[in-house]
């Protein structure tokens, strides 16, 4: 039982560049979650899919696709890095419906964008 | 809406005293709350969650968190901290069928 798994765990981009950060989680979770991480403001959320077949936007979406591949997968597409996305990024999932289950994170992916 | 806010974005204390990191919240919905804590280069960890049960929550490594409806509060603390303390916390919400909002973090520095 792996938990929530993240690829890859670093990753250097240049601006214009594009790439997908992959995220797998082995717990039978319907829901997942997106956030980024930047100094001095927590976690914010970028998207996230309530259960297969659905995604909606969270407070900062706006450079980000998502893709629900399936119940145990979830990707993040940058089209066209910025460095204003240069950040850790956080898979994450749970139960949903349920706020009592507690989110299980992903080791995360540093990302810089030169 | 819900939110969170953390009231301190630094808090040192000296190893063996005790530990205060403090959490207000605001949610239209009866709450969940959660602190989570991440050390340097690391992913996230739940350290204990409130659930409508029990107002005082005991989570791992001797933290535990009071819930207090009254003052919208769910301040974290810890009787004496030690080194391996040294991390960020963070304080998260949660109401049904939405996602969770988290706070800005609370860096700990534990001084020998």
């Amino acid at each position: 039982n792996a938990g929530v798994t993240q690829t890859p765990k670093f990753q250097v981009l240049k601006t214009g560049q594009s790439m997908t950060l992959q995220c797998a989680q082995d717990m039978n979770h319907n829901s997942m979650y997106w956030y980024r991480q930047d100094p001095g403001m927590g976690l914010r959320l970028i998207y996230y899919s309530a259960s297969e077949g659905t995604t909606d936007k969270g407070e900062v979406p706006n450079g980000y696709n998502v893709s629900r591949l399936n119940k145990r997968e979830f990707s993040l597409r940058l089209e066209s890095a910025a460095p204003s996305q240069t950040s850790v990024y956080f898979c994450a999932s749970r139960t949903y419906g349920t706020p009592t289950y507690e989110q299980y994170f992903g080791p995360g992916t540093r990302l810089t964008v030169t | 809406a819900q939110s969170v806010t953390q009231l301190d974005s630094h808090v040192s204390v000296s190893e063996g005293t005790p530990v205060l990191l403090r959490c207000n919240y605001s949610s239209s919905y009866s709450p969940s709350l959660f602190w989570y804590v991440q050390h340097p280069n690391k992913g996230l960890q739940l350290l204990l969650k409130y659930t409508s049960a029990a107002t005082l929550v005991k989570g791992i490594n001797g933290f535990e968190a009071e819930f207090k409806k009254s003052e919208t509060s769910f301040h974290l603390t810890k009787p004496s901290a030690h080194m391996s303390d040294a991390a960020e916390y963070f304080c998260v919400v949660s109401s049904p069928f939405r996602d969770m909002r988290f706070g800005a973090g609370t860096r700990l520095t534990v001084k020998p």
